[in-house]
């Protein structure tokens, strides 16, 4: 049940663009998005709704197709700051367990 | 508030040994989480409690015993420690009806 997240890892230089994808094969009712810094906790960054509209903040926002049960997070003008390793994590139900996928590790570079 | 604490922040068992992870919060928080991180595998769930005296198993429950009998308090024990349970283990918490999840800083535990 573990959702998929792909591309595994992204090096790209500042300014840059990137799209981080997250599918699952059952269907869902929310998608959060997580950041992680390298030997820090997980942060949360936005939740995707089903039915709910396109979130973002600053540079970052994200979209939930709940006909494909996919979610993408872009990243818009990368800067050093977004390096770390993003995950998704998929609720199957309001308030249910989250299970997260295995992470995709972005690498900005000057 | 101290949000989400995990003591000890690391650990060396030998294999065999037994050890309880402690996880508090507060923030009143309703829902709490066991999670573990190994390399390559991202995130994986434990065991979670959607309040006092409720808990379920999560992906990865073998291994591992947990128990809530205060809302801010989630242990997480390990009955007889193996080397496959060398990892990073996270505890988190929300509240019910609320989408954000906060993390402890984690736990870094070593099975020789």
């Amino acid at each position: 049940q573990q959702p998929v997240q792909s591309p595994q890892a992204v090096i790209l230089r500042e300014g840059e663009d990137a799209v981080i994808n997250c599918s699952s094969s059952k269907a869902l009712y929310s998608v959060h998005w997580y950041r992680q810094k390298h030997g820090e906790a997980p942060v949360f960054l936005m939740i995707l709704l089903k039915g709910g509209e396109q979130k973002g903040h600053d540079k970052i926002s994200a979209s939930f197709n709940e006909k494909k049960q996919q979610s993408s997070l872009y990243l818009t003008a990368s800067q050093l700051s977004y390096s770390g390793t993003y995950f998704c994590g998929t609720e199957r139900r309001r308030d249910d367990k989250i299970i997260f996928g295995k992470g995709t590790r972005l690498h900005i570079l000057p | 508030n101290a949000g989400v604490t995990q003591t000890p922040k690391f650990q060396v068992l030998k294999t065999g040994q037994s050890m309880t992870l402690q996880c508090a919060q507060d923030m009143n928080h309703e829902y709490m989480s066991w999670y573990r991180q190994d390399p390559g595998m991202g995130l994986r769930l434990i065991h979670y409690s959607v309040g006092a005296g409720i808990t379920d198993q999560g992906e990865v429950p073998n291994g591992y015993n947990v128990s809530r009998s205060t809302t801010e308090d989630f242990p997480l024990r390990l009955l007889s420690a193996a080397p496959s349970q060398t990892s990073v283990y996270f505890c988190a918490s929300r509240r019910v009806g609320y989408n954000e999840q906060f993390f402890g800083p984690g736990t870094r535990l070593t099975v020789l």
